[in-house]
């Protein structure tokens, strides 16, 4: 069973350029979540989504951040007119559909985002 | 909101030492609480959680954690650790709702094992 996907792992843009990044849950899995990861800190949660909704965007920027997770394909993480406070490792986690394994959440390798 | 803090940022360790992360939380509700190793270079992995029953809960690689209700406290032990364990350490909090949540990060202690 293939672990969370997410791509590319290493992603360059110029200010002002748009990011996209991808999240491919875990099979079984219809919840995905995204976090963000700056440098020398924790984990901060953005935007928690299932299946063609936005269950809770509480962590998102109001400005420039959206997500999306189609009925079909992955889940798309996309920053719009970069800038270099957006340089951090983004993390896509997935977890199960139901039964108690719901609360766990399984983590991609992330994609490393840098700004110049 | 919940909160989760790490006290310990940085902790140096000789091979064969005890260890012993502290994590607190705030929330006066129900909740699930995970800790999670990041190798260097690696993504994200699941040591133990916590969603209820027996507070004391073993995980991978010799690692247990320890429930305290009354103090909101979760911390993260090992007997022995070795090399291979530095990493850094993330302590994490869901609420326990019936439903999926968010987790909420501790800052993450950073540990250093030498040999």
């Amino acid at each position: 069973n293939a672990g969370v996907m997410q791509n590319p792992r290493h992603l360059v843009r110029r200010r002002g350029q748009e990011a996209r990044l991808r999240c491919s849950p875990m099979k079984g899995h219809s919840h995905v979540y995204w976090y963000r990861q700056l440098p020398e800190e924790g984990l901060k949660f953005m935007v928690y989504l299932q299946k063609e909704n936005i269950i809770d965007e509480s962590g998102m920027p109001k400005e420039r951040f959206s997500a999306e997770f189609p009925k079909e394909g992955p889940s798309i993480l996309r920053i719009q007119q970069v800038v270099r406070g957006d340089s951090a490792a983004y993390f896509c986690a997935s977890s199960p559909t139901t039964g108690f394994k719901y609360y766990e959440q399984y983590f991609g390798p992330g994609t490393r985002l840098t700004v110049t | 909101a919940q909160s989760v803090s790490q006290h310990n940022h940085h902790v140096i360790l000789s091979e064969a030492a005890s260890l012993e992360l502290g994590c607190n939380y705030s929330y006066g509700g129900t909740v699930n609480l995970f800790w999670y190793v990041q190798y260097p270079g690696q993504h994200l992995q699941l040591l133990l959680k916590y969603f209820s029953g027996d507070p004391l809960v073993k995980g991978i690689k010799g690692f247990e954690a320890e429930f305290i209700k009354s103090k909101f406290s979760f911390n993260l032990r090992k007997p022995s650790v070795q090399w291979s364990d530095t990493a850094e350490y993330f302590c994490a909090v869901n609420l326990n709702t019936g439903t999926a949540s968010k987790l909420t990060f501790g800052t993450g202690t950073r540990l250093q094992v030498t040999l």
